[in-house]
């Protein structure tokens, strides 16, 4: 298995730019979620999905757009990139309902943007 | 709503001494807590969770946490750190009251382990 895969690994965006940030695993698991990575903030919950077709928010949705068409894929839009979007995104996904099973990540995009 | 703690930004052992990394938290029901390492410029590796039952949890790599209800607390630990240990280690907690899946995460200690 490739496990939760990434793409694109980095990219810089000019303010204002869109684009959209792929997330996908092999493992049938049925909850995808994003997170974003800032110093001294630990990961901060973006979105998440609870299976294909059906998503909600998290802590930090403003700015970013999912959906879930797939139980392989969750990608993350962002629709008008702003500077405070400069981050390290991390998608990750696990078994659900259940609450006890750990959560496995992608390697994560950097992205800048100026 | 649930939160966790981890009080040290940092943290410096030397190899063969044993090293504690220390997350409490507060969460309305019962929790369920983990414990993730993430080694630079990687994504977040699991290596240990406590669900229910004995309170010494043992997970990856030689790493074992301690479960303590009456302080709230879920401290990592490992008697004898190795070199390689030095990572940023990630504390997360959810409750059992609903939420689905939904993780909260401490902001992380930086291990340092030094020869």
């Amino acid at each position: 298995n490739a496990g939760v895969t990434q793409t694109p690994k980095f990219q810089v965006l000019k303010t204002g730019q869109s684009m959209t940030l792929q997330c996908a695993q092999d493992m049938n698991h049925e909850y995808m979620s994003w997170y974003r990575q800032d110093p001294g903030m630990g990961l901060r919950l973006i979105h998440y999905s609870v299976g294909a077709g059906i998503t909600d928010q998290g802590e930090v949705p403003n700015g970013y757009n999912v959906s879930r068409s797939t139980t392989e894929d969750f990608p993350l839009r962002l629709l008008s990139a702003a500077p405070s979007q400069t981050s390290v995104y991390f998608c990750a996904s696990s078994y659900s309902p259940g609450r006890n099973y750990e959560q496995y990540f992608g390697p994560g995009t950097r992205l800048t943007v100026t | 709503a649930q939160s966790v703690a981890q009080p040290e930004d940092q943290v410096n052992v030397a190899e063969g001494n044993p090293l504690t990394v220390k997350c409490t938290y507060s969460v309305s029901g019962n929790p369920y807590l983990f414990w993730y390492v993430q080694y630079p410029n990687r994504g977040l590796q699991f290596l240990l969770k406590y669900i229910t039952g004995d309170n010494l949890v043992k997970g990856s790599y030689g790493f074992e946490a301690e479960f303590n209800k009456s302080q709230t607390s879920f401290h990592l630990k490992k008697p004898s750190a190795l070199v390689s240990d030095s990572a940023l280690y990630f504390c997360a907690v959810r409750d059992d009251t609903g939420g689905g899946n939904k993780l909260t995460f401490g902001t992380g200690t930086q291990l340092k382990v030094e020869l």
